[in-house]
This record gives C-alpha cells, structure tokens and sequence, in this order.
C-alpha cells in the first residue's frame, strides 16, 4: 500500500518562527502536493512539485514556500509564522495523473 | 478548470444504496471525474474515476451519463463508516496539460449514513 506520511500529527507554534512540515511518500510518485483545509473553505492547494527541485505555485502560496531535494520527501515551510496559518495541513502525492493518496494531516495552531 | 456542483448533504440507512449526485456540465471531451471522501480527522481517500464508461470497484460504481455532464457515486450497501464527505473532482486536460494531477476540491457532500 501507498503511504505518505507527515512528521507531526500536531504541532503549536509561536507567530514568527520557522516552521517546517516534513512529508515522505515511499511509492516512488512524481507529484506531490501541499494543501491547507479550513472550516468553509474546503482544501485548497498551496504547492505542489512534479520532480525533484521542481515547484509550482498553487493557489494560495504566499507566506509559504517548500523544498523538494529528494523525491519521496516534500517540505513545507512558513517562514514566519502567523495566526492565521493556523490550519489543517495535508500532503498528498501521485503517479501522473492518477489518484492521489493523502497523509493523516498536520493539525497546526499558531499562537 | 471544469467546476462541480454536489448537494451539501444527504442522509442514507444503513445497508441501503447511497446515490450521490454531481453536475459538472462544462467538463471538457478530455476531462475524467473523480471521486474522493474524507471521513473525520482523516485526509482524503481516492473512491474511483471514469472518463466516459460506468466503472466499478470494490468500494463503489461511477456511473456516467452519455453526454458527461454529471455523474453518480453509487456506495451499493452504505455502513456507518460510510458516513464522510464525498467530493467529485474534475481533473484538469492531461493532454498536453501541465496540470501535473493537481485537484481542485469544492465543498463536496456530507453523506450521514444512519442505523
């Protein structure tokens, strides 16, 4: 089975720091994706990567940025925190253009 | 992007078919549909796609209707863990298309399915 899964399942943080959200995907997929859920706004996209050191921007990717030095392995990261990042974060990744498989997600608060 | 429309909620008995609905009426001739549920604190969880034909498989059929502009997620004996949100998907081109699989989720249905 496809697994993705991300470092925390929860994490707090103070407004300003560093934030880095780690996912690892171990089925050799090209894409990967980060996307943020929030109560009445549904999932949207926030980056995605179809390679190594390859990123795109979706749709909402300010205040945040990623990294993607190795394939199964896709970093998100806020680089000054704010409350209003506070949200559930979920990375997902594919085959192509096949089904995408999701993490558990990252329960973020900021404070 | 193709957009969908779904019913923000419907209720099913338990053994009972759940029917869910989806228009999408502006789909592209190149454009599959697809199917995702969220059930509680999980992430999503990939259901099934169709491009043109109804399609089946162990956790539901996708039924299509001739001229693609809606479709149908047939859960055919829904149980309480059924009970998620459904979200129908239209992928973007693939042809020539840097899409790169990106799915764009809208509010999806709230499926209840009860005792």
């Amino acid at each position: 089975d496809v697994k993705v899964t991300q470092s925390s399942r929860y994490l707090v943080k103070r407004t300003g720091e560093k934030v880095f959200l780690e996912c690892v995907q171990d089925m050799d997929h090209e894409n990967m994706f980060w996307y943020r859920q929030d109560p009445g706004l549904g999932l949207r996209l926030i980056y995605f990567s179809y390679d190594v050191k390859m990123k795109e921007k979706g749709d909402i990717p300010e205040g945040y940025s990623v990294s993607r030095e190795k394939k199964e392995r896709f970093s998100l990261i806020l680089e000054s925190a704010s409350t209003n990042q506070t949200s559930m974060y979920l990375c997902a990744s594919s085959l192509l253009v096949t089904e995408a498989f999701f993490g558990q997600g990252t329960r973020l608060t900021v404070v | 992007d193709a957009k969908t429309t779904q019913p923000p909620s419907m209720d099913c008995a338990e053994g009972r078919a759940a029917n869910l609905p989806c228009n999408h009426s502006t789909i592209s001739g190149n454009e599959y549909v697809y199917w995702y549920r969220q059930i509680h604190s999980q992430g999503p969880q990939y259901i099934i796609h169709g491009l043109k034909n109804n399609e089946t498989n162990e956790m539901a059929s996708l039924i299509i209707t001739e001229d693609r502009k809606s479709s149908t997620l047939i859960l055919p004996h829904a149980t309480l863990r059924d009970t998620a949100v459904y979200y129908c998907i239209v992928s973007p081109p693939t042809a020539g298309g840097t899409s790169y699989g990106k799915l764009t989720f809208g509010q999806g249905t709230i499926l209840t399915v009860h005792p």
